[in-house]
């Protein structure tokens, strides 16, 4: 069964600094894409950004970069310069060929002034 | 910018009620899904949706629920007969490609409280 661990429930940051969102995966496919999405308050899941797994370059979305690491399964999120307004769940999630994401269990964010 | 819009935002339902939670998706996107999210869980795949047929299901996805997409815009979801684990946030997302390279972007939720 795919699967999609979140091992740390909570982060915070100070604004301006930079943190790490981990997240590891266990698939035997081959290719499969990778997702953040945001959650914030609302509760509206908002992308954040995503990487194909064939792809080695990691993705960049303005302050978000990944770093993929195939071999191992891990797909962090770095968030540089933190925003108040990037407190949020954030949610790791998996896809292969066919139609359902698979997510993680959530990482809360805390962006302290 | 195109967004997925849910309706209602807040449900509440007594328990054995019907209740129908309604999506319209990005108008240019043909696959349609539904995600629930019970409180302080991680987010469930339901179903997904394409040219008028249920294309995948989850194991949660029994005979009480229902998809239908009624007309050009709608995308609905159905509950038969509400129970009290059946209290959650509902998703619908909706991609304009399927398969592996699809992004699914998602509406803002319905918040269902079964009493």
């Amino acid at each position: 069964a795919q699967t999609v661990t979140q091992s740390q429930p909570e982060m915070s940051v100070q604004e301006a600094e930079t943190v790490t969102l981990s997240c590891t995966y266990d698939t035997s496919e081959s290719d499969y894409y990778l997702f953040w999405y945001k959650q914030p308050p609302s509760r509206q899941m908002i992308l954040v950004i995503r990487q194909e797994a064939y792809k080695q370059q990691n993705a960049t979305e303005n302050r978000f970069s990944v770093n993929f690491q195939k071999a191992a399964k891990s797909f962090s999120l770095k968030i540089s310069d933190s925003q108040l307004g990037d407190a949020a769940m954030y949610f790791c999630a998996w896809k292969t060929s066919g139609s359902r994401l698979t997510f993680g269990e959530g990482t809360q964010l805390t962006v302290n002034p | 910018e195109p967004e997925v819009t849910q309706t209602p935002s807040h449900q509440v339902t007594q328990m054995g009620q019907e209740v129908i939670l309604r999506c319209v998706p990005i108008s240019n996107h043909l696959y349609f899904y539904w995600y629930r999210q019970i409180l302080g869980q991680k987010v469930e795949f339901l179903v997904s949706f394409y040219n008028n047929e249920i294309s995948e299901k989850s194991e949660i996805f029994d005979d009480q629920f229902s998809v239908e997409r009624p007309d050009g815009s709608n995308f609905t979801l159905k509950i038969r007969s509400t129970k009290l684990e059946d209290s959650a946030m509902y998703f619908c997302a909706s991609s304009n490609s399927g398969g592996l390279q699809e992004t699914q972007y998602f509406g803002p939720g319905t918040r269902l409280l079964v009493l």
